[in-house]
């Protein structure tokens, strides 16, 4: 079941210190994304790549950082500056055809992130 | 900017009722709706999506213009279909991401 794997599944974070989710993909997929997902709130976009050195914003991008240097990798930081960190973290990604369309989402595993 | 709005958090219903997860959506211009679905200690992944007008483990989609929705129905509901339901939209001819609603946990009782 691999295609898009997440690391660590687990992670715990003092307050203060900035912490790196890696995201990694090997579907040749264009485009990725970084999603949190809290009880009661869904899905909600933090950034999205659809090309390789190129990302956006997305709802909730505060606190948030992103790199995309190579196709099958987006790692997420979260630092200090995220008021609220404490959730679980979905990376997905989705061939995105002629740039203009969105295709289906595949999903990581996610990794639970705990602020201590 | 599109909407999706998913009025229940938690629907509960017997083994073997039908089952009805509501999805309504705003968006002007012309969607593509998408069920996801997440199984206890699974990924999220795809359950259906209107464009393919397919029955997925008896749960069917119609999306109604009219009424701005695309629920979701099965005849049946069995155990296994306890879960974390998603609607989610995306713009056909637009160039951002998918919009999800908040979820719907749905839960089997046997």
């Amino acid at each position: 079941d691999g295609g898009i794997t997440q690391s660590p599944k687990y992670l715990f974070r003092k307050e203060g210190q900035n912490v790196t989710l890696s995201c990694e993909q090997n579907l040749n997929h264009d485009a990725m994304y970084w999603y949190r997902q809290d009880p009661g709130q869904g899905l909600r976009l933090i950034y999205y790549s659809q090309i390789v050195n190129d990302f956006q914003k997305g709802d909730i991008a505060e606190g948030y950082s992103v790199s995309r240097e190579k196709k099958e990798s987006f790692p997420l930081t979260v630092t200090s500056a995220q008021k609220n960190p404490t959730a679980f973290y979905l990376c997905a990604s989705s061939i995105d055809r002629e740039g203009r369309e969105f295709d289906e989402q595949f999903f990581g595993p996610g990794t639970r992130l705990t602020v201590l | 900017a599109q909407r999706v709005t998913q009025p229940e958090k938690l629907l509960s219903v017997f083994k073997g009722a039908p089952v009805e997860l509501k999805c309504n959506y705003s968006y002007s211009g012309s969607p593509e709706l998408f069920w996801y679905v997440q199984y206890s200690r699974q990924r999220l992944q795809l359950l259906l999506r209107h464009i393919s007008r397919e029955s997925i483990k008896g749960f069917t989609a119609d999306l109604n213009k009219g009424e701005t929705s695309f629920h979701l129905k099965k005849p049946f509901a069995q155990e296994e279909d306890s879960a974390m339901y998603y609607c989610a939209l995306s713009e056909r001819s637009g160039n951002t991401p998918l919009v999800f609603g908040k979820g719907t946990r749905l839960s089997v009782i046997a």
